[in-house]
């Protein structure tokens, strides 16, 4: 079991510039998650998919946040343009059935640095 | 909306202590509640995942317990070895939601 794998590990931009963040969930899970770190709000959801289909996207912060699950063992969280508060660790992370009664498991984050 | 706590912020602790961390949270209708351990510049790992019919859970030296009417669970440590270095999140699950605390700090002295 490979684990959640995410891409990049890090990424260091300049603001207004596209930043596109990759996700390759576990086989056979049906459920992704994206979440966002920073010291100043913790830990916080940005967008769940089950089955592919987006979910709750509630959590995401502007419409300058996209992210898409074209199939079962992809999916990607766009910043366009890209600022400086958007800096922080993005981590996905899949589990085994739909919604929130497995246990999640994450992936190691890409850490992101706006400049 | 959930608001989650967690108690302490930092713990230190010399190895081979018992110990406990502690969450409390506001809306007490929830489904489930996760315990994860974080280590520095890395995912987090799901330790415990408690269902809310549940009052307890255990994995190995942990054991995590629930009390849903109080808001309130709690992450027993036992035997603590350098190794349970790392910051622990609880996570309540409730209306499509899961909410994560800050964390608490551990570090498990030699």
């Amino acid at each position: 079991d490979a684990g959640v794998i995410q891409s990049p590990r890090h990424e260091v931009t300049e603001m207004g510039q596209e930043v596109t963040l990759r996700c390759k969930p576990i086989s056979g899970h049906n459920s992704l998650f994206w979440y966002r770190q920073t010291m100043m709000r913790g830990l916080e959801l940005l967008i769940y998919f089950n089955n592919n289909v987006p979910i709750d996207d509630s959590g995401m912060p502007e419409d300058r946040f996209s992210a898409k699950m074209p199939n079962a063992s992809f999916s990607t969280l766009k910043i366009q343009p890209s600022e400086p508060r958007d800096s922080a660790v993005y981590f996905c992370a899949s589990s085994r059935e739909v919604g929130y009664n497995q246990p999640q498991h994450f992936g190691d984050g890409t850490r992101l640095s706006i400049l | 909306k959930q608001e989650v706590t967690q108690i302490p912020a930092a713990l230190s602790v010399p190895e081979g202590e018992n110990l406990v961390l502690n969450c409390s949270f506001t809306d007490s209708a929830i489904y489930n509640l996760q315990w994860f351990r974080q280590d520095p510049g890395k995912g987090l790992t799901s330790l415990l995942l408690i269902q809310s019919s549940q009052r307890e859970q255990t994995s190995g030296r942990l054991n995590a317990s629930l009390d849903k009417s109080s808001g309130r669970s709690t992450l027993y440590i036992a035997a603590s070895q350098p190794g349970d270095s790392a910051t622990y999140l609880c996570a309540p699950y409730n209306n499509n939601d899961m909410r994560f605390g800050a964390g608490t700090r551990l570090t498990v002295k030699p």
